[in-house]
């Protein structure tokens, strides 16, 4: 499987916004609308945020939205808060491999 | 309400087998793929295999290919997943997740350990 490349970390005061980018290929994120977004928080599995670069399902607060351009997509908290301090991990479908995970970025809420 | 609920993890020697379950309910199982997804203690998501909605196609990562065995029974509504040859690098916590196409791992079960020492 390819690795996409996210940032370590990440932080942000609470009501502010934090971006996080996904930088892949033109195999994965470049090519296909196919990019998931994942919050983690400690100790629990992992929780669909974003779908298809920008859908967001149900339940899933407008605080959260997605984005790509080129082979780079982005996820974007907005209003930060407290409970959104979590590890935030991107997924692309591939050629290939079929699937590009990210390295994870930790968000941290100051 | 969506439940997945892994079991059969626990710790194995280098080079034993483990088998984990995975039972599904709040959902309609039928309708998924379904993808086993592994991570270290500390580390990243790892893809580890995927499964046809009817089982007729299986997808593994190389890391597990030949060692691993990715399954599922729809009348049970049950994943599994059998793992052989087990080596220290498969230590992990194990999720279960409904895949609803092209990666949008939609619900995730809690996860199972697998600790691989000797």
């Amino acid at each position: 499987q390819s690795a996409l490349t996210q940032p370590p970390s990440a932080s942000g005061s609470p009501g502010q916004s934090v971006t996080i980018s996904c930088t892949g290929t033109s195999s994965d994120v470049g090519r296909y609308n196919y990019v998931s977004w994942y919050q983690q928080h400690p100790g629990k599995a992992p929780k669909l945020i974003i779908y298809y670069v920008s859908e967001r399902p149900s339940g899933v607060p407008d605080r959260f939205s997605g984005s790509k351009s080129g082979n780079t997509a982005s996820l974007t908290v907005s209003g930060l808060q407290a409970e959104d301090e979590a590890d935030y991990y991107c997924i692309s479908y591939a050629d290939g491999t079929q699937v590009a995970l990210g390295g994870g970025t930790k968000v941290t809420v100051l | 309400e969506v439940h997945l609920v892994e079991s059969g993890g626990g710790l194995v020697q280098p080079g034993g087998s483990l088998r984990l379950s995975c039972a599904a309910s709040g959902f309609t199982f039928s309708d998924y793929w379904m993808t086993w997804v592994r991570q270290a203690p500390g580390k990243g998501l790892e893809w580890v295999a995927n499964i046809h909605k009817d089982g007729s196609i299986e997808e593994y990562a190389y890391s597990v290919k030949g060692r691993f065995t990715i399954s599922r029974d729809n009348s049970r509504n049950s994943l599994y997943l059998q793992m052989n040859s087990l080596r220290v690098e498969d230590a992990a916590v194990y999720y279960c997740v409904a895949n609803g196409g092209w990666y949008k791992l939609a619900y995730w079960g809690q996860g199972t350990l697998v600790t691989v020492s000797s």
